[in-house]
């Protein structure tokens, strides 16, 4: 079935350190992909999407690329702030599915 | 203006109650979701409508009930609450049940059952 494997955190990282966060993916059929961010008591926000491979998706300084041969997208950041401090969901959608498939989610925390 | 307004934002409760989450979305969409998230903040499908139909009803306990009067809104309600009901429970619509389009989310509703 379709599903997303993400990069299990929590992560922690010093301002202006460079970040990643892995995600890959199962899916039948050619999915969509995404990046939301959760801040901490609020709804999730989209970040940023990709809709077919080699797309890439960028918003805020975030970037990820759709690679279809390795079933993969990766969040990258060169230089973390203090505010980007959130919960990072990778999730996918298929073009024949009703809903989203989310990953656990990985925790980032950046410091001063 | 807020485009997935979910009513109430904090909910406690005493077991056995019954309680209702309101959803509104202004957005036109077709499709409306609930989502539950636990507190390791895994998020988990619990039903999606499109155009007032069910189209996924995962399993859930029937003491949850979802019901869509109109393709704007999206209510669940829950009968006899348990303590394992405690969670925060995203409503989310998006433009068609699948495709490229990305899901909005309200603001959730965090329930505590005592």
């Amino acid at each position: 079935g379709d599903s997303v494997t993400q990069m299990e955190g929590p992560v922690t990282l010093s301002e202006e350190a460079f970040l990643t966060i892995n995600c890959t993916y199962t899916a039948t059929g050619y999915p969509s992909l995404f990046w939301y961010v959760q801040y901490p008591g609020e709804g999730l926000q989209l970040l940023l999407k990709a809709t077919k491979a080699d797309d890439k998706g960028s918003n805020k300084g975030f970037e990820a690329t759709y690679r279809k041969e390795t079933t993969s997208f990766h969040l990258e950041k060169g230089s973390v702030q203090v505010s980007d401090s959130a919960v990072y969901f990778c999730a996918l959608r298929t073009n024949t599915g009703n809903q989203f498939y989310f990953g656990t989610g990985t925790s980032l925390t950046v410091i001063p | 203006d807020t485009a997935v307004s979910q009513t109430p934002k904090y909910l406690v409760t005493q077991m056995g109650n019954d309680k209702s989450i309101k959803c509104e979305q202004n957005l036109g969409h077709d499709t409306m979701y609930w989502y539950k998230q636990d507190s390791k903040k895994f998020l988990k499908i619990m039903f999606s409508y499109n155009n007032k139909e069910l189209i996924i009803n995962e399993t859930v306990p029937n003491r949850f009930s979802p019901k869509s009067p109109d393709k704007a809104h999206l209510n669940l309600h829950i009968n006899s609450l348990e303590l394992g009901d405690s969670a925060v429970y995203f409503c989310a619509s998006s433009q068609d049940p699948g495709g490229s389009t990305e899901a909005f989310f309200g603001q959730g509703t965090r329930l505590t059952v005592v």
